[in-house]
């Protein structure tokens, strides 16, 4: 079947902090990768994507390269700010296959002034 | 701007009660889903629909039922709310796929409390 694993939680990080969340994954197919971001109080809500192996994607400063070779879409942002606490959820749909991603637990990410 | 939204932010219940949790999207997406989230356990799929009247089981969808007669609107419904039901609920939409390149969209989540 399909997983994702996300390094638990949570990240404290220092302001203007470099960033690195890790997420692996297993896919029976060919899989589309994303980073969501949950607010507090708030939904999830997507913040980048990549869909093919060596894709960059990248928002709000935050990258992530999808690695075919280690199965691996591990999150970046060179400085965090403290409006970045979040939590961090990574996911994966299946090309071809069906439309319901499968989600890592969650990363939740404080950033301290 | 595209939106979910969901009835109620928090709604606190008693034991026994019939609940009904309320999704509008305003994308004309074909699928829709409803998720709970707990802490340490993330996101775990309750139901889902790809089409008026249509639904599907998730991974956890004892004690839940849910409803769509609009495409616009997906209703969640405890038919007699428990106390181990207390958590995030978090609706969700995306267009049907060509591709897997679509992504979902959440509405802001309604807390849950049964008392």
């Amino acid at each position: 079947g399909n997983s994702v694993t996300q390094m638990e939680g949570p990240v404290t990080l220092s302001e203007e902090a470099f960033l690195t969340i890790n997420c692996t994954y297993t896919a029976t197919g060919y899989p589309s990768l994303f980073w969501y971001v949950q607010y507090p109080g708030e939904g999830l809500q997507l913040l980048l994507k990549a869909t093919k192996a060596d894709d960059k994607g990248s928002n709000k400063g935050f990258e992530a390269t999808y690695r075919k070779e280690t199965t691996s879409f591990h999150l970046e942002k060179g400085s965090v700010q403290v409006s970045d606490s979040a939590v961090y959820f990574c996911a994966l749909t299946i090309s071809g296959g069906s439309y319901i991603p499968t989600f890592g637990r969650g990363t939740s990410l404080i950033v301290h002034p | 701007d595209v939106k979910v939204t969901q009835s109620s932010r928090y709604l606190v219940k008693r034991t026994g009660e019939k609940v009904f949790l309320e999704c509008v999207q305003d994308m004309d997406h074909e699928n829709m889903f409803w998720y709970r989230q707990d802490p340490g356990l993330g996101l775990r799929l309750i139901y889902f629909s790809y089409d008026v009247k249509m639904k599907e089981k998730g991974d956890i969808p004892e004690g839940y039922s849910v409803s769509r007669e609009k495409k616009e609107r997906f209703s969640l419904i405890l038919e007699s709310a428990s106390t181990n039901q207390t958590s995030m609920y978090l609706c969700a939409s995306s267009l049907r796929p060509a591709s897997s390149y679509n992504e979902q969209f959440f509405g802001p989540g309604t807390r849950l409390t049964v008392l």
